[in-house]
């Protein structure tokens, strides 16, 4: 299991419901990001951790949505009461260190009915 | 800060032409540059990166690209594409001193035609 791990693969709810995503990075890796690929559009950056340094949450569309990395692992990105336009692909990513290769998760694809 | 300009959405070859995929940066340091494909119903992964050094760099699948400072460009071509090649590439950028984030362009769908 050298990948990175992302959880749930599909989540559908329910308008005004919240949702956590989880991502598993891989073992070792100090950077992690969180991105979303909406239908027809580019990547989204959403938040960027780095090791012990205070995470950039400059990406992140509002205030419902928050994340945190626990122990410089798992992190896991969190939306308050869910809106239909949340629906998307929301791709988690780690990299050893920053600017060289991210190494991408399979995404959790995100249904707001 | 960085951004990334991919010129097209969509773009249509046929099998055997060349792929010409094209991608502008801006940067306020010297930029790490990359492209990721995306093929259908799988993760993006790396096709190939510009860091420092040489700047002709060949990626995998016979895919290479350019780093034109002058031009603050960094094209993706294939001097011959194939039905495999059909997915959606993303070029990227990231500061290649101290900044953090990487930055991913809208994305360009490759489409080639038999």
């Amino acid at each position: 299991g050298a990948g990175v791990s992302q959880s749930p693969s599909n989540k559908v709810t329910e308008k005004g419901k919240d949702v956590e995503l989880r991502c598993d990075p891989i073992s070792g890796h100090t950077a992690l990001y969180w991105y979303r690929q909406s239908l027809g559009q580019g990547l989204e950056f959403l938040i960027y951790f780095q090791g012990n340094s205070a995470p950039d949450k400059s990406g992140l569309p509002s205030d419902r949505f928050s994340a945190e990395r626990t122990g410089g692992s798992v992190s896991t990105l969190t939306i308050q009461r869910t809106q239909q336009e949340d629906s998307a692909v929301y791709l988690c990513a780690s990299s050893p260190w920053q600017n060289t290769e991210a190494f991408f998760g399979q995404g959790t694809r995100l249904t707001v009915v | 800060a960085q951004s990334v300009t991919q010129l097209g959405s969509h773009v249509s070859v046929s099998e055997g032409a060349l792929v010409l995929l094209r991608c502008n940066y801006s940067s306020s340091v010297p930029p790490y540059l990359f492209w990721y494909v995306q093929y259908p119903n799988q993760g993006l992964q790396l096709l190939l990166k510009y860091t420092t050094g040489a700047t002709l760099v060949k990626g995998i699948n016979g895919f290479e690209a350019e780093f034109k400072k002058s031009e603050t460009s960094f094209h993706l071509t294939k001097p011959s594409a194939h039905m495999s090649d059909a997915a959606e590439y993303f070029c990227a950028v990231s500061e290649g001193t101290g900044g953090f984030k990487t930055i991913f362009g809208a994305g360009t769908r490759l489409f080639v035609k038999a």
